[in-house]
């Protein structure tokens, strides 16, 4: 079955700090599909990034990369020099294909992150 | 707006009462999918459609909850005889594509409060 786990429930850094959130997840597919989803104060979730199960490649936007491990099954998400707008709900998802047709998508339960001046 | 947009905002409902809650998807997505999301947790998967077909229902809680989507655009997510567990937000996300690597759009959400 798919599992997602945020094990961090909140971080609270300083300004200009780095900052990791972790993300653990589990499947039985060899085809899946994870993203990371930023909800900011207003609430509405924001697509921040998506990587496939095939492709390993850690990626760098920014401030924001990602590392993907298949070994420990994680996909991880760093903040480098953290700022307060960055204070935000973060979610890590899980996307397979249903044998119904389409696909569905596992939320975690969510990292709460606060960003202090 | 180009967004997703859903309404009403808020809602308030005794318990027992039947509530309607409305999502327009960006023009054009295909897929469209319903969420609760309980205060501190993610969102968790409701039901989901391509076009006007319902292809996943499995996260509805009970038979009280229902969803379509009729002319693949506009989907209405009904809740009746509404109890105190439902009190949630209800997110609706929409994606251009049929699959799973199409990031979804998500609206506002509908914060539903049962009394």
């Amino acid at each position: 079955a798919q599992k997602v786990t945020q094990a961090q429930t909140e971080i609270s850094v300083v300004e200009k700090e780095d900052v990791t959130l972790d993300c653990v997840y589990e499947t039985r597919d060899t085809t899946y599909y994870l993203f990371w989803y930023k909800q900011p104060p207003s609430g509405e979730l924001v697509f921040l990034i998506r990587r496939n199960s095939f492709d390993e490649q850690n990626e760098i936007s920014g401030r924001y990369s990602w590392n993907f491990q298949k070994s420990t099954s994680s996909f991880n998400f760093t903040i480098t020099a953290s700022q307060v707008v960055d204070s935000a709900v973060y979610f890590c998802a899980l996307s397979e294909a249903r044998h119904t047709g389409g696909f569905k998508t596992i939320f975690g339960a969510g990292t709460r992150l606060f960003v202090k001046a | 707006g180009a967004g997703v947009s859903q309404s009403p905002r808020y809602k308030v409902a005794k318990r027992g009462q039947d509530v309607a809650l409305r999502c327009d998807p960006i023009s054009g997505h295909v897929s469209l999918f319903w969420y609760q999301q309980a205060l501190g947790q993610g969102p968790e998967f409701l039901t989901y459609f391509q076009n006007e077909a319902q292809l996943d229902k499995s996260g509805l809680p009970s038979d009280r909850f229902f969803a379509e989507r009729p002319e693949g655009s506009v989907s209405t997510l009904k809740i009746q005889r509404t109890q105190q567990e439902d009190s949630a937000v209800y997110l609706c996300a929409s994606s251009l594509g049929l699959a799973g690597y199409n990031e979804q759009f998500f609206g506002p959400g509908t914060r539903l409060t049962v009394l």
